[in-house]
């Protein structure tokens, strides 16, 4: 039962562009959110977490979107830059137990 | 050396032998984790470690068994696995206080082949 999905397994951009990642969830016990980029031959690192109480969460060029009823997230990356292409996991946790990652969507910023 | 450490980073071994991954955590961090992460799947939660007792084993098969000596290491022992079981197995381990959610910190990870 996969809770947290990414529908899309890859995008493409132009620098300079915005990116949208998206990501959708199942579970409504979900409270906190988080988004990891993942370079080849590396472990996956934090990026940037929103709990449920609010809708938007800014930090730098990149802003996490919240939508509870829709039970939908998104990660918004502008201006987009050629260093930003990995792939990108969206995550999800009930309180504080184990998080739910979804497949990943690999993200090209093309120069 | 700081942040999350995984030994080897690659690994190829045939169905009969009987190799181990480890992981280290040089963050002060209680708890630790082994995800499976298999080609365009999601990173699958295998085991979990909360002050060094297994709290969670996601039915994971008993070819795969974790050990957890202190709360710095954390080890995956493997025999007699499938090809299958070919995959990315990524360790993390995160600081668990009360009800405050901390994000999970990942090493790099052990690309484990099955001839």
């Amino acid at each position: 039962d996969q809770q947290v999905k990414q529908n899309s397994p890859s995008l493409s951009v132009q620098e300079g562009r915005i990116s949208i990642l998206n990501c959708d969830y199942t579970n409504s016990m979900f409270d906190y959110f988080l988004w990891y980029k993942k370079y080849p031959a590396e472990g996956p690192t934090f990026l940037i977490s929103i709990s449920s109480i609010k809708d938007k969460n800014e930090d730098g060029r990149f802003t996490v979107f919240l939508n509870k009823s829709a039970k939908h997230l998104s990660l918004h990356i502008v201006p987009s830059q050629p260093g930003d292409s990995a792939v990108y996991f969206c995550a999800a946790s009930e309180g504080n137990n184990d998080m739910r990652f979804g497949a990943g969507t690999r993200l090209t910023v093309k120069p | 050396e700081t942040g999350v450490t995984q030994t080897p980073r690659h690994l190829v071994m045939g169905m009969t032998n009987k190799k181990s991954l480890k992981c280290e955590q040089h963050l002060g961090h209680n708890a630790m984790y082994w995800y499976k992460q298999s080609a365009k799947k999601p990173l699958e939660l295998m085991f979990v470690y909360n002050f060094k007792e297994q709290t969670e084993n996601n039915s994971v098969p008993s070819r795969f068994s974790p050990e957890c000596p202190n709360s710095s290491h954390l080890f995956l022992h493997l025999h007699t696995l499938q090809p299958e079981d070919s995959a990315l197995y990524l360790c993390a381990s995160t600081l668990l206080a009360g009800a405050t959610y901390n994000e999970q910190f990942f090493g790099p990870g052990t690309r484990l082949t099955v001839l």
